[in-house]
């Protein structure tokens, strides 16, 4: 069975400062990646997917199936990114399986 | 856009008590999924549906059933309320693999519903 483990319950770092968000998948075959941002009190929304391959909101996330990680990576972090983020992961069928999230605090 | 729309944002029951939680989407899709969000826990599915009439179990699919009689609608029901269902309910959709034009692998969530079971 597949699994998405999110190491850290909450992240909090200084903006300006680099972040990165650890998501470490265990799956056989060649699972499609996800990540999704959840704000405050705002509902639960796509941030990015690796077969984008983009870069949204300054966030960029690379499949690493050697190391079978998806982490998400911004080089300066905003206020405004502060929020819940989840990684996803869709292996072959049509339905996620989530990891418990991450909280990130950006500090002023 | 796509609009996902619970019919309560706020619920408060008893013990036993059978309750609904309704999901409504006007994207057309084939796909709608109910989870549970629960703090360290993260999101859990309990059911999808892949088509109308259709069903199949998620990961914690119990004390719970549901329903889709009509593509854009999918019920989530409570049998019997306890109070280890206290959670908040997501429900989400998406369209099926393969469709041109859309983003198919995108789930699209409701704003959510909190239940409190007393």
């Amino acid at each position: 069975a597949q699994r998405v483990t999110q190491p850290e319950k909450l992240l909090s770092v200084f903006k300006g400062a680099p972040v990165e968000l650890k998501c470490n998948y265990s799956y056989s075959g060649s699972p499609e990646l996800f990540w999704y941002v959840q704000y405050s009190r705002q509902r639960l929304q796509l941030l990015l997917r690796h077969i984008s391959r983009e870069s949204i909101k300054g966030f960029t996330a690379d499949l690493n199936k050697g190391e079978t990680s998806f982490h998400l990576k911004k080089p300066f972090a905003q206020e405004e990114d502060s929020a819940m983020y989840y990684c996803a992961l869709r292996a072959g069928s049509y339905q996620l399986t989530f990891g418990k999230g991450t909280k990130l605090s950006v500090i002023p | 856009d796509v609009k996902v729309t619970q019919s309560s944002r706020y619920l408060v029951k008893r013990t036993g008590e059978k309750v609904f939680l309704e999901c409504v989407q006007d994207m057309d899709h084939e796909n709608m999924f109910w989870y549970r969000q629960d703090p360290g826990l993260g999101l859990r599915l309990i059911y999808f549906s892949y088509d109308v009439k259709m069903k199949e179990k998620g990961d914690i699919p119990e004390g719970y059933s549901v329903s889709r009689e009509k593509k854009e609608r999918f019920s989530l029901i409570l049998e019997s309320a306890s109070t280890n269902q206290t959670s908040m309910y997501l429900c989400a959709s998406s369209q099926l693999p393969g469709t041109s034009g859309t983003s198919t692998d995108t789930q699209y969530f409701g704003p959510g519903t909190r239940l409190t079971v007393l």
